[in-house]
């Protein structure tokens, strides 16, 4: 059974950092890429980062230099590592397999709250 | 980078049918999908490639691109239907990037 769960998430700073993580079940994401996408609340989504399976990455332009999209394949896990984090980084935080393929699948989300 | 703009929201008597627009320059170039999001929920995706459903979505919900202007289509809503519909694409400024459109809530009445 496919399974994303993401953890990681609670209450930072600004200025401050965290990692989420996203771990995998029932496929790798190795051979598939993998998204994290973003909603504050009340509000829409935001696509954040992708990493395909050879490895590159991509950014939207709000994180770029901030944010940072990796894989561990042994454990099978994604990670969104977050530094300088502001205010308006405030939202739920969800990891996304194939993003608009029929293979497309979400987990939960996180929660990541940046305030002082 | 890429806008896609959706209407803020649409409602739809039980049983009859709605649409649903997304219009951006990206649509000229890139497939359509779109996601239902229910309250408290992750989005779910209900058609993806412009117009195919993935395996499980019922078949009242259809799409369709035009080029600039995507579709989502549901045909005799249902009380289930009542989500926040987003549309999504790649962007124009980085084809490895993607954008999400503003959502569109549907009310069935």
């Amino acid at each position: 059974e496919v399974q994303l769960v993401e953890s990681g998430g609670g209450l930072v700073q600004p200025g401050g950092s965290l990692r989420l993580s996203c771990a995998a079940s029932g496929f790798s994401v190795r051979t598939n890429y993998m998204s994290w996408v973003r909603q504050a609340p009340g509000r829409g989504l935001e696509w954040v980062s992708v990493i395909y399976s050879g490895g590159t990455s991509y950014s939207a332009d709000s994180v770029k230099g901030r944010f940072t999209i990796s894989r561990d394949i042994s454990n099978n896990t994604l990670y969104l590592q977050m530094n300088s984090l502001r205010t308006d980084d405030t939202a739920f935080y969800y990891c996304a397999r194939n993003l608009g393929d029929p293979r497309d699948y979400w987990g939960q989300g996180t929660l990541v709250t940046v305030s002082s | 980078s890429s806008e896609l703009t959706q209407d803020p929201a649409v409602s739809v008597a039980l049983g009859q049918t709605v649409r649903i627009t997304c219009q951006g320059d990206t649509l000229r170039s890139y497939y359509a999908s779109w996601y239902q999001q229910k309250p408290g929920q992750a989005p779910v995706l209900v058609i993806y490639g412009d117009n195919n459903r993935p395996s499980g979505v019922p078949d009242r919900f259809s799409g369709s691109n035009s080029g600039y202007t995507a579709s989502l289509t549901i045909t005799g809503a249902q009380a289930d239907d009542e989500a926040d519909y987003y549309c999504n694409s790649r962007d124009t400024s980085g084809n490895y990037n993607y954008v999400f459109g503003t959502g569109t809530k549907v009310t069935v009445l």
